[in-house]
């Protein structure tokens, strides 16, 4: 079955840039989304289509796909970006949702 | 504004059963496929299944078969999630999400509900 691989933890100093990486095989040819999850708190659709951003994310979050990584990129980060990140991905195959392991971004 | 609304934390004994519930506003019910997310304590996210609003034909990920149901209630947009023989493995919070129509992602979450399983 599909697996999407992310690191589990990233720090980044505030105003820096943060990057997320999800690796999967020739996850470039499939659309990948990404979640924002804050503590005790819902996730929250960030990046979806790969590069597009919902309604009220701000310009900050970016992503990238291709070969067998995705990125999420998140520029000028700001200690309310402190959650865990995670990427999905629909698995034709088999037919289900896959989601990363999750990424937990500390702002230091 | 679209909204999904679940029902309370439950506290089961091992053995019991179980209903969530997933309360829909804000668009038209039977155009977004209902998912379910389960995220047991300190995990990640694993992907339950989901059911059609429009047929009502559910579909469900390996692992959660046979104890897991997922129903509706289109009179009132509402969507369940029904688990019987619960197991202390169980315990978790369980989200609701609707899937974007036409896509492969969930554009809004309900807020999640912890189900306790405990002797």
């Amino acid at each position: 079955s599909y697996v999407l691989t992310q690191p589990p933890s990233v720090s980044v100093a505030p105003g820096q840039t943060a990057r997320i990486s999800c690796g999967g095989s020739n996850i470039g040819s499939k659309s990948v989304h990404w979640y924002q999850q804050k503590p005790g708190q819902a996730p929250v659709l960030v990046v979806y289509a790969d590069s597009d951003r919902p309604s009220g994310i701000p310009e900050r979050f970016s992503g990238s796909n291709s070969g067998n990584t995705a990125t999420l990129t998140i520029s000028r980060v700001e200690a309310g970006d402190e959650a865990d990140y995670y990427c999905q991905v629909w698995d034709s195959n088999n037919v289900r949702f896959v989601f990363g392991t999750g990424t937990k971004v500390t702002v230091l | 504004q679209v909204q999904l609304v679940q029902s309370g934390s439950e506290l089961k004994k091992p053995g019991a059963s179980v209903k969530v519930s997933c309360k829909t506003s804000g668009y038209s019910f039977s155009n977004y496929a209902i998912n379910w997310v389960r995220q047991a304590p300190g995990q990640g996210l694993e992907w339950m299944g989901w059911i059609n609003t429009n047929t009502g034909i559910p579909t469900s990920a390996q692992g959660f078969t046979g104890r897991f149901v997922f129903s509706l209630d289109t009179s009132v947009s509402t969507a369940y999630l029904q688990i019987s023989s619960l197991k202390a493995e169980d315990t978790a919070v369980y989200y609701c999400a609707r899937r974007n129509a036409g896509n492969y992602f969930l554009d809004f979450w309900g807020q999640g509900t912890l189900v306790t399983v405990s002797s």
